[in-house]
Order: structure tokens, then sequence, then C-alpha cells
């Protein structure tokens, strides 16, 4: 069975200044997809980033970038230039490629907190 | 509005009772998830339809837990006789088809069986 790990319970980050938030996780898939959501207080959860396995080339949104070594399994997610409003349960996800479902497997999340 | 509502959003219930959560996928939307979130833990899945098809319910906990989605939009999700471990946010999600497709999630209902 897959699962994603995040070791990180908390971290916290001064404010305009880079965090990185770490996952890994454990597949014998080749082919799969990896996403980072974040979940501020008020709990919907939103996409911040989603990397296809297949692809060498590390996925970048804005301030947000992945940094993903498949031989790991590691998929770290980096925030540039942190902002007051990045404060927020980060969660790393799997789901597996192909078939008709598509569940995506949660790690425990870390609590991000941005200092001003 | 756009987004996936749920409701609803807090929920008290007794310790037996049976309580519904409803969730509002985006239309047109082909996929549903319910997710179980207990507190300060990632979500878990509990169950996937497609349109009105539910394709797997490999993570519902007990048969005390039921979900359905009648005409492939709006889906229900039912727990009989709740206990206190029932007590979580259930999220759901949709997407517009499966694979690769992003999943816009509710924001939850808050359940607490007392």
């Amino acid at each position: 069975a897959q699962t994603v790990t995040q070791s990180q319970p908390e971290m916290s980050v001064q404010e305009a200044e880079t965090v990185t938030l770490s996952c890994t996780y454990d597949t014998s898939e080749s082919d799969y997809y990896l996403f980072w959501y974040k979940q501020p207080p008020s709990r919907q959860m939103i996409l911040v980033i989603r990397q296809e396995a297949y692809k060498q080339q590390n996925a970048t949104e804005n301030r947000f970038s992945v940094n993903f070594q498949k031989a790991a399994k590691s998929f770290s997610l980096k925030i540039s230039d942190s902002q007051l409003g990045d404060a927020a349960m980060y969660f790393c996800a799997y789901r597996a490629y192909g078939g008709s479902q598509g569940n995506l497997i949660f790690g425990k999340g870390t609590k991000l907190s941005v200092k001003p | 509005g756009a987004g996936v509502s749920q409701s609803p959003r807090y929920k008290v219930a007794k310790r037996g009772q049976d309580v519904a959560l409803r969730c509002d996928p985006i239309s047109g939307h082909v996929s549903l998830f319910w997710y179980q979130q207990a507190l300060g833990q990632g979500p878990e899945f509990l169950t996937y339809f497609q349109n009105e098809a539910q394709l797997d319910k490999s993570g519902l906990p007990s048969d005390r837990f039921f979900a359905e989605r009648p005409e492939g939009s709006v889906s229900t999700l039912k727990i009989q006789r709740t206990q206190q471990e029932d007590s979580a946010v259930y999220l759901c999600a949709s997407s517009l088809f499966g694979g690769i497709e992003t999943q816009y999630f509710g924001p939850g209902t808050r359940l607490l069986v007392l």
C-alpha cells in the first residue's frame, strides 16, 4: 500500500524568507501523481502545486516550487518570499496513475507559521 | 457559487443518532470523493463516485456509513447510530473526471458526537 510521510509537524518562517516542507512517499508504482494542498484555518483545501512522476522537470507555480527526487521518493515544497497568507496546514498527497478512481492519499500535514 | 458546497457546516449529534451530510459538487463534475479528517490528521479516503455509480467504498469504516449520489450530482453521506469515534471533519471533493484532474474540496462538515 502506498504511504505518504511528512516528518515536520510544524514549521516556522519569517515573512519574505524561504521555507522548505518535506514529504516522502512509498510506492511500487512507476507512474503516479504528487500534490501539495494548503488548508487554511477556514478548512477549505486548496491545490498549491502538482507533479506528474513521469516528468523530470520540477513543477513551479509562482512562489511555490517542488524538488521531486523520484529515486529517493521525495517531494519537497519550497515557498519563496513567504507571506502572512501562506500560514496554513500543508498536506502532501499521492495519487496512483491510471485506473478509474483517483482518491488521494495524504500525509499528516505540516503546520506552517509565518512571522511578521 | 462555483465551488463545492457542503451542509451543514457543523453538526452536533448525540451518540446513537443518525446524521446526513450533503455535498453539492461543482456543476458538471463527474467524480466525487468523500474523505474523513480526524483532528490533527490528514484526510482519509472514504468513497468515490463516478456520476451516480459508487465505484469504490473501500474506505468506509463500517456498515454504519452509507453514501449515495442518485442523480450523479448531489451526494449524501449518511452515518447511522453515530459513535464518538465518528467525530471528525467530513470533506467532499469533486473533479471533472478522474485521473490528474484537480480535486476541488468543499469547506467540510465538522461532526461532533457527544
